[in-house]
Parts: C-alpha cells; sequence; structure tokens
C-alpha cells in the first residue's frame, strides 16, 4: 500500500515565477491538507480539500491556491514567488481528522 | 498569543531518563490532541492522539490531556538515542483546522 506521494522533490524557481505541487493521497484517505514548514520551524497550515472543495484555510495569501481532483489527488500552486516561499511543502492525507499522513515532501527554493 | 505553544528546546535527556514534553493551546475549544515525531530531514509521522482528560498509554509513551488548563503533554519512559527527533504538537481547533506548534527538538544522550 503506498502511501502518501509527493512531486517534485525539489524545485528551484526564481521571483516571480509559478509553481505547482502535485499529491496523491494514500489509498482510502479522501481528505487532504496541505502545510508550509520553513526550516526550525513547525508545519504552517496552509489549507485542506475535502470533496473536491476548499474547506478550511490557513492565514496564506491568495497566492496560493490549490484543487483536489475526483481521485483525491491534490495540486498546490503558487503564484508569483517570493524568497520567502522557499519552504518544505508537506501534503497530509486523512480520514480521521487531525491524524494525518504525510508524504515526503516538496523542498522549494526561490533564488 | 500563538494558537499553540510548546516549551522551547532543545532538550537533552540521558538514555533511559523521562524526557516530557509540553503543549498549551489557545482555542478552549479544541477537541483532538496530537504528538508527531519528525526525524531530521523527514516529514512528520503521528504517534499518539489523545481526546479525553487524563492518560493514555502507547509502550513507552504516555499523552496527557488536561483540558481545563489548556495543556498537553507528551512523556516517553526509558528514552532511547533513537528517540531523538523534533516532536510537535498539533491541536484540531474548534473551526476544525490542525494547527501545530512550533515544536521541541529532543536529544538523548547515550
Amino acid at each position: 500500500d503506498a502511501g502518501v506521494t509527493q512531486s517534485p522533490t525539489h524545485l528551484i524557481k526564481t521571483r516571480g515565477q509559478q509553481v505547482t505541487l502535485r499529491c496523491s493521497p494514500k489509498s482510502g484517505h479522501d481528505t487532504v491538507s496541505w502545510y508550509q514548514q520553513a526550516l526550525g520551524q513547525g508545519p504552517q497550515f496552509i489549507f485542506q480539500y475535502y470533496e473536491e472543495e476548499e474547506r478550511q484555510r490557513g492565514n496564506f495569501p491568495d497566492r496560493f491556491s490549490g484543487h483536489q481532483f475526483p481521485n483525491y489527488s491534490s495540486e498546490l500552486n503558487v503564484n508569483a514567488l517570493l524568497l520567502g516561499d522557499s519552504a518544505l511543502y508537506l501534503c497530509a492525507s486523512s480520514i480521521t481528522p487531525g491524524e494525518l499522513f504525510f508524504g515526503e515532501g516538496s523542498r522549494l527554493t526561490v533564488l | 498569543q500563538k494558537e499553540v505553544e510548546q516549551n522551547s528546546g532543545p532538550l537533552s535527556v540521558p538514555e533511559g531518563a523521562i524526557a516530557s514534553l509540553n503543549c498549551t493551546y489557545s482555542d478552549r475549544g479544541s477537541q483532538s490532541f496530537f504528538w508527531y515525531r519528525q526525524y531530521s530531514g523527514k516529514s512528520p509521522e503521528l504517534i499518539m492522539s489523545i481526546y479525553s482528560n487524563g492518560d493514555k498509554e502507547d509502550g513507552r509513551f504516555t499523552a496527557q490531556l488536561n483540558k481545563a488548563s489548556q495543556y498537553v503533554s507528551l512523556l516517553i519512559r526509558d528514552s532511547q538515542p533513537s528517540d531523538s527527533a523534533t516532536y510537535l504538537c498539533a491541536v484540531k481547533t474548534s473551526y476544525d483546522k490542525v494547527i501545530f506548534g512550533p515544536g521541541t527538538s529532543l536529544s538523548v544522550i547515550p
């Protein structure tokens, strides 16, 4: 049983560009959450998707958007990248709220 | 006030000792509480969940919850070097967001 898979694992972008990160949830999980983790900090909640809708959102600007597909996979899009967007982006899937299964993350570097 | 706070680290304990990790939260309506472990360079993994006041034990780990004090703790008995990691407290708030604390780094010294 595959766990949560994320792609790409690493990527480098320049300021102003756009990026799309992808996530496939653990089999049987219907809820996907995205987190941003800066070095030395705890994960910061970006948003959560369930039944293809954004259900909850953290304190992130509209440059951060997402999507969930009928097969429960999800994308995170970030527009107009800033240097401060450099971080590890974690996708987590769940059935039971709060009991999150994380992927290995996508490490984004913005130059 | 931050939504979830944890005792500042790093915390160092000798092998075999008890490690005590603390967490407080601000949303009094929160009902679900979790401890995650994150090894360096890895993603967080769930180690304990607790929903009711009192203690919950799982092997060497004990989670304690006091909703009146808005306090959650994790005790690790007989600490092993393999327990060296960052421990993240997470709270599902009354508005259904799962919010993480900043983490406490634990180092178990052989």
